[in-house]
């Protein structure tokens, strides 16, 4: 059975910071794996989404890694802002057949002005 | 361009009783998920429809139906509702269902069962 793991749950940094979020996952069988923002009693908005054949995804500040064989992907998040706090959820696919995705236990992230 | 809509934004219930959920994808969307997020057990996959057919179903009890409409709208149904149906329930989209798009989520529909 797949899990997702997110380390740390909680993290708080202060502005301009660069940061990174930790997403594992124990069967690196995936199809795909996205990452997700979160606004409190919001719906999540969709950051990156990384096929199983590539290594890595940028959008402006954003960049997410993927390393099937560990089981591992990190979402680097560069300058951070005010703006960026949030719950960041990570979600893998299973098979290519399907929109189900598992997620990731989420890191709240709090970013200090 | 109009994003996911959900309807109704909060509900408040009572035990036994049912509800019914209404999801409207993005213009051209014809794939539908559904998704229950509380926080012991975070987010959690209950149904996918595609072209008003169930293509894939989460591990939760019979009290959960959907069904999706020839316009790609989406409705959800728990019956004898139970505390413990108390959660946000998220609706996504993605154009043909490929598992390979992006989903789009609405901001969901908060549910309490008193």
């Amino acid at each position: 059975k797949q899990e997702v793991t997110q380390i740390p749950a909680a993290l708080s940094v202060p502005e301009g910071e660069n940061l990174v979020l930790n997403c594992s996952f124990t069967d690196s069988a995936i199809y795909n794996l996205q990452w997700f923002r979160q606004d409190p009693g919001k719906g999540l908005t969709s950051l990156l989404l990384i096929q199983s054949s590539q290594r890595e995804q940028t959008s402006g500040r954003l960049n997410a890694s993927l390393d099937k064989s560990s089981g591992r992907s990190t979402l680097y998040i560069a300058a951070s802002q005010p703006g960026d706090s949030a719950t960041y959820l990570c979600a893998v696919r299973r098979d290519g057949a399907t929109n189900k995705l598992i997620f990731g236990t989420g890191t709240l992230l709090a970013v200090q002005p | 361009k109009a994003g996911v809509t959900q309807t109704p934004r909060y509900l408040i219930k009572t035990r036994g009783q049912q509800v019914t959920l209404s999801c409207s994808p993005i213009s051209g969307h014809r794939s539908v998920s559904w998704y229950q997020q509380t926080p012991g057990q975070g987010l959690q996959f209950l149904f996918e429809y595609f072209s008003e057919t169930q293509r894939n179903k989460g591990n939760f009890p019979g009290r959960f139906s959907g069904r999706q409409f020839s316009n790609s709208r989406s409705e959800m149904n728990v019956s004898t509702l139970e505390l413990g149906d108390s959660a946000l329930y998220l609706c996504a989209s993605s154009f043909s269902g490929s598992a390979e798009e992006k989903l789009f989520f609405g901001s969901g529909t908060q549910l309490s069962v008193l």
